[in-house]
């Protein structure tokens, strides 16, 4: 049980363009998902928390307007970095808090290379 | 704010050998966790330290908790080369994980 999917696993794109990062759990409702942003040889960094139904709340510093999240339902949370660029190129690891045990699962992460 | 730091940040072991990485954390944190994680990969969850004087085992690996010190270990005992990994302890600040640096462990024959 507790499993958080993310897709796409590995995503190389364009500067300039957008690209969309699903998160899901998928055994059990997640009323609470995290977006973390690593890069190597580094700690994990929190990006913002995603509360279902209402705006997400970003840490300081994060652009929210470049990396927009929105978390529709209680097993899907989504984050979309706009514009991107080769500085935004990192490893995207999302985490679901469990409505119930309120324990965090994290997802298997998305590798973002921008050319 | 919570802050957590990690010593050492990196750690090279000979197999067979034991070692302590140290988690100190700065404020109250309701509970303390520890990961690893493999290259290329996300977090795989090790230990989840609810209380003072918490200890869990989980075969070569043994992790502690003392909360009036803000201080959680993560013993290895006779490593072994699959032990290789970086290690991140974790404390909980208002449901949000604050992460450590991480111990990059290298264990060599």
């Amino acid at each position: 049980g507790a499993v958080v999917s993310q897709h796409p696993s590995r995503v190389i794109c364009k500067s300039g363009t957008s690209v969309k990062i699903e998160c899901r759990s998928l055994d059990f409702q997640a009323t609470t998902m995290f977006w973390y942003r690593q890069f190597p040889k580094q700690s994990l960094m929190l990006m913002a928390t995603s509360n279902e139904g209402s705006k997400a709340t970003y840490e300081q510093g994060v652009e929210k307007d470049k990396f927009l999240i929105n978390h529709a339902s209680l097993t899907l949370s989504t984050l979309t970095v706009t514009s991107a660029h080769p500085e935004d190129s990192s490893f995207y690891i999302c985490s679901a808090r469990d409505r119930e045990s309120y324990e965090q699962y994290f997802g298997p992460g998305t590798r973002l290379t921008v050319t | 704010e919570l802050k957590v730091e990690q010593n050492p940040l990196f750690l090279s072991m000979q197999e067979g050998k034991n070692y302590t990485i140290y988690c100190n954390y700065s404020t109250t944190s309701d509970r303390l966790y520890w990961y690893r994680q493999d290259p290329g990969k996300s977090l795989e969850s090790l230990f989840v330290l609810l209380s003072n004087g918490a200890v869990k085992q989980e075969g070569r690996l043994m992790a502690s908790l003392d909360t009036k010190a803000r201080l959680s270990t993560l013993h290895i005992t006779a490593a072994v080369h699959d032990l290789s990994a970086t290690y991140f302890c974790a404390g909980n600040q208002g449901g949000k994980l604050i992460f450590g640096q991480g111990t990059e462990l290298s264990v060599k024959p």
